[in-house]
């Protein structure tokens, strides 16, 4: 059974460039949860989604980033016009049920903005 | 608001026993978990508490007081592979997970 599966991971882009992230949760795990992790720092919450729903996005910054989990298809993470503050570690965690369950996490995608 | 605090880094030695704490202040509770980070890897799943008492799984136990916002693993039998960051997440009412900022282990021979 794979676990969660990130793609790329490792991505570089210039500033003002697109960066678009790529999740697939395990077999059978329909909630999707994407979290950012500045250097040296700890895990910050973004997005939670389930198949074509964002469920809570309170995290997510209000410009230049969007997020979806189509019905067919990996969840992507999507950030427009990156700057410098947005290199970072991005992972994606994906549950069976909803976030009372337990989150397994994906290898990351680790973003790096010249 | 939500607080979760956890000690920055500890050090401890190979085969001793090792207790990480987590305090944490939120607004609803609902579930705290501990995950395991290793250096430029994913967090791995180690434990979740929703009840008060301790929990143990093979050399890693968790802990937790609710009525005292507290928590804490326990690492038994240390291995130089434990060394790693540990993360203390709380789920909330905002139904996603709020991090500590983690506690790094460095377990030394």
């Amino acid at each position: 059974n794979a676990g969660v599966m990130q793609n790329p991971r490792h991505l570089v882009r210039r500033r003002g460039q697109e960066a678009r992230l790529r999740c697939s949760p395990m077999k059978g795990h329909s909630h999707v949860y994407w979290y950012r992790q500045l250097p040296e720092e700890g895990l910050k919450f973004m997005v939670y989604l389930q198949k074509e729903n964002i469920i809570d996005e309170s995290g997510m910054p209000k410009e230049r980033f969007s997020a979806e989990f189509p019905k067919e298809g990996p969840s992507i993470l999507r950030i427009q016009q990156v700057v410098r503050g947005d290199s970072a570690a991005y992972f994606c965690a994906s549950s069976a049920g909803g976030p009372l369950e337990t989150q397994y996490f994906g290898p990351g995608t680790r973003l790096l903005v010249l | 608001g939500q607080n979760i605090d956890q000690p920055t880094e500890m050090t401890a030695t190979e085969g001793a026993i090792v207790q990480i704490n987590c305090t944490y202040q939120t607004s609803g509770f609902n579930g705290l978990f501990w995950y395991q980070q290793h250096a430029g890897e994913a967090p791995t799943f180690l434990s979740y508490n929703v009840l008060d008492g301790l929990e143990e799984k093979g050399r890693f136990s968790s802990f937790l007081s609710r009525s005292k916002g507290y928590s804490y693993l326990l690492l038994k039998e240390l291995q130089m592979k434990d060394s790693a960051s540990y993360l203390c997440a709380v789920i909330t009412g905002r139904r996603a997970l709020t991090f500590g900022s983690g506690t790094r282990l460095q377990v030394q021979p």
